[in-house]
């Protein structure tokens, strides 16, 4: 099982990114996915959760400024962030759900390395 | 939204015991979940649900929860165990996911 995030990067406030998450060895349309983020020295903050049946979860933070999304025919998790913010600096993980995530989807069982986002103000 | 309360530092001489707590409220209706960051690395699960650990994890580790308050258990703690653990839950309040601050584990 693996987890690959892409798309990170150095942009200015108010700008735009896509992060992408190639998953690979497991059923990826059958579990529910998640991006986490770091901020500098900080503690984990969650942001999106989208599971299995394509029901999609926001932070206060970032709802209506992100928007999380799957390609099953890709096995790949997106995450749009735009009008970003200083804030929005962190190192941003992708997360495997433990399962479909109908009910309880705070179980992260995979991760991947993480991508690192820097905003410029 | 609900909050997770987490002592930031907690140490332990090599070999003992030692626990890690997470209070809040919605913690009453959902299991915590732990997580071990080690610096530079990305979290690993360690413990989840009513007590189960993920394959690959030690027996050392365990879970236990009473009303508002999870624990995290490291018996006989090692070396390798020095690192930062987050405990996180479905926020019952909201429909979302809440972490914990972090508590910072030395191995003394």
């Amino acid at each position: 099982v693996q987890l690959l995030e892409s798309g990170g990067g150095l942009v200015q406030r108010g700008g735009s990114l896509r992060l992408s998450c190639a998953a690979a060895g497991f059923s990826f349309n059958n579990f529910a996915m998640s991006w986490v983020r770091q901020a500098p020295g900080k503690g984990l903050e969650w942001v999106s959760t989208i599971n299995s049946g394509g029901r999609t979860y926001y932070a206060d933070s970032v709802k209506g400024r992100f928007t999380i999304s799957r390609d099953t025919s890709k096995n790949t998790l997106y995450l749009q962030m735009n009008s970003l913010r200083a804030g929005d600096t962190a190192v941003y993980y992708c997360a495997k759900g433990s399962d479909a995530g109908v009910v309880y989807y705070h179980n992260m069982d995979v991760w991947g390395k993480g991508t690192t986002v820097s905003v410029s103000s | 939204s609900s909050e997770l309360t987490q002592d930031p530092a907690v140490s332990v001489a090599l070999g003992q015991t030692v626990r890690i707590t997470c209070q809040g409220d919605s913690l009453r209706r959902s299991y915590a979940s732990w997580y071990q960051q080690k610096p530079g690395q990305a979290p690993v699960l360690v413990i989840f649900g009513r007590n189960n650990r993920p394959s690959g994890i030690p027996e050392r580790f365990s879970g236990s929860s009473s009303g508002n308050t999870a624990s995290l258990t490291v018996t006989g703690a090692q070396a390798e165990d020095e690192a930062d653990y987050y405990c996180n839950s479905r926020d019952t309040g909201a429909e979302g996911v809440i972490f914990g601050g972090g508590t910072k584990l030395t191995v003394l």
